[in-house]
């Protein structure tokens, strides 16, 4: 159980264009949904927790407008990268946490998504 | 200043041997969970631990986390192939949003055959 998708796995785009990425949690509800962004050779850094049903929650410095992120159900969070240039470049992983407590506070995570801005 | 520190960064060893990591947060830790990702790939959950002196194991790995709660250690015994990859510890603080993890450097694990 808990798995979590994300989709596509790479892409490769113009500068100046816009890329969505989705995040899914395949058997349970995620009623918060995590999108981080890592670095080669860096450890993840969280940009945005995303709530079901309410705007998205920013880390400092993470520019909103950039990065449009929209939690439309409880099993599919959207991130889009609105007007890519090539420093945007980095792998995108997200993470969904199950509702409740205990071992449910654990966040599973997607297999990443490759993006490549030229 | 990082909240959470791995070490080593990297470590080769043999097939066979096995091998620490350690994580090691500068405030209380309120619960303190260990990934492995392979490179290009998402974060695979390892264990989660909680309590002060909390010990928990599966397959040959084993997770501890100290007295104070502010420091973890991943062993490894008898160390494959298969166990190569990157080992990310993350926590929740005290104090800090219920939701959020911050993450350690992460430790790079090769073992060679």
């Amino acid at each position: 159980g808990a798995v979590v998708s994300q989709h596509p796995s790479r892409v490769i785009c113009k500068s100046g264009t816009s890329v969505k990425i989705e995040c899914r949690s395949l058997d349970f509800q995620a009623t918060t949904m995590f999108w981080y962004r890592q670095f080669p050779k860096q450890s993840l850094m969280l940009m945005a927790t995303s709530n079901e049903g309410s705007k998205a929650t920013y880390e400092q410095g993470v520019e909103k407008d950039k990065f449009l992120i929209n939690h439309a159900s409880l099993t599919l969070s959207t991130l889009t990268v609105t007007s890519a240039h090539p420093e945007d470049s980095s792998f995108y992983i997200c993470s969904a946490r199950p509702p409740g407590r205990g071992l449910a506070d654990t966040q599973y995570f997607g297999p990443g998504t490759r993006l490549t801005v030229l | 200043s990082q909240e959470l520190e791995q070490s080593p960064q990297s470590l080769i060893v043999q097939e066979g041997k096995n091998l620490t990591i350690n994580c090691t947060s500068s405030k209380t830790l309120y619960g303190l969970y260990w990934y492995k990702q392979k490179y290009g790939e998402g974060l695979i959950f390892l264990m989660m631990l909680q309590k002060g002196g909390e010990e928990k194991s599966h397959e040959k790995i084993t997770a501890k986390l100290d007295e104070k709660k502010q420091q973890s250690s991943l062993h490894i015994t008898a160390s494959q192939p298969s166990h190569a990859g990157i080992y990310l510890c993350g926590a929740k603080h005290y104090g800090g949003a219920t939701n959020k993890l911050i993450f350690g450097t992460g430790t790079l694990l090769a073992v060679q055959p």
